[in-house]
């Protein structure tokens, strides 16, 4: 969407490899949900923001409301992270959707 | 762009009583979802359906929730009976395919207050 801006597009990993993808929103974010979008096509929560950091295994995301960004960082890639990550931002009472970063990982 | 389109935007019911929230997804969309989020919680997967038949759904989609698309019309969320914690915004999306990659189209929610 062009009020949630993601980047890359589409990323190929090598397993094991580092990565990070990122949200850029020109609306006034307060909260920043990241999804990956399952093989049947629903999504699954990842990670739900209020400013700050969280961590999970080997997935981090931040999100900083003044620079009005998220990232989502993917450390000792596998196989199984290949799918569509989409970040989703809630302002003024409703959700802004990316259009998705679509990941392989590669072995 | 592809619009989905949700009825009513909000409601306010009395618990006990039955509801009905309504999506009109993209024309041509195949798969339809329903999520929920409560007020400064997460968005949360509740369904989805295609061919007439639900899919996969989580166990928030409790026994008294029932979703259906009679003849291509709305895609149609069904509560009955409310209870006070399905106060929340309701979310429909649809999508062409059904797999990862294909993107999910969203409405804009219906706000759901039960008292």
């Amino acid at each position: 969407g062009d009020k949630v801006k993601q980047s890359p597009s589409a990323l190929s990993l090598q397993e094991g490899t580092n990565s990070a993808l990122r949200c850029n929103f020109s609306i006034a974010a307060t909260t920043v949900q990241w999804f990956l979008q399952n093989p049947r096509g629903s999504l699954i929560n990842l990670f739900y923001l209020v400013p700050g950091t969280k961590e999970n295994g080997r997935l981090k995301s931040a999100f900083d409301s003044k620079e009005s960004y998220s990232t989502l960082h993917i450390r000792d890639a596998q196989l199984e992270d290949s799918g569509t990550y989409f970040c989703a931002a809630e302002s003024n009472n409703r959700i802004f959707f990316g259009d998705g970063t679509q990941l392989v990982v590669k072995p | 762009g592809p619009k989905v389109l949700q009825i009513p935007s909000h409601q306010i019911i009395d618990m006990g009583q039955m509801v009905t929230l309504n999506c009109d997804p993209v024309s041509n969309h195949l798969y339809f979802y329903w999520y929920k989020q409560i007020l400064g919680q997460q968005m949360e997967f509740l369904v989805n359906f295609y061919n007439g038949k639900v899919m996969e759904k989580s166990k928030l989609f409790k026994d008294q929730f029932s979703v259906e698309r009679p003849d291509g019309s709305y895609f149609t969320l069904k509560i009955q009976p409310t209870a006070l914690e399905d106060s929340a915004v309701y979310f429909c999306a649809s999508s062409l395919q059904g797999w990862a990659g294909n993107t999910l189209y969203f409405g804009e929610g219906s706000r759901l207050i039960v008292v």
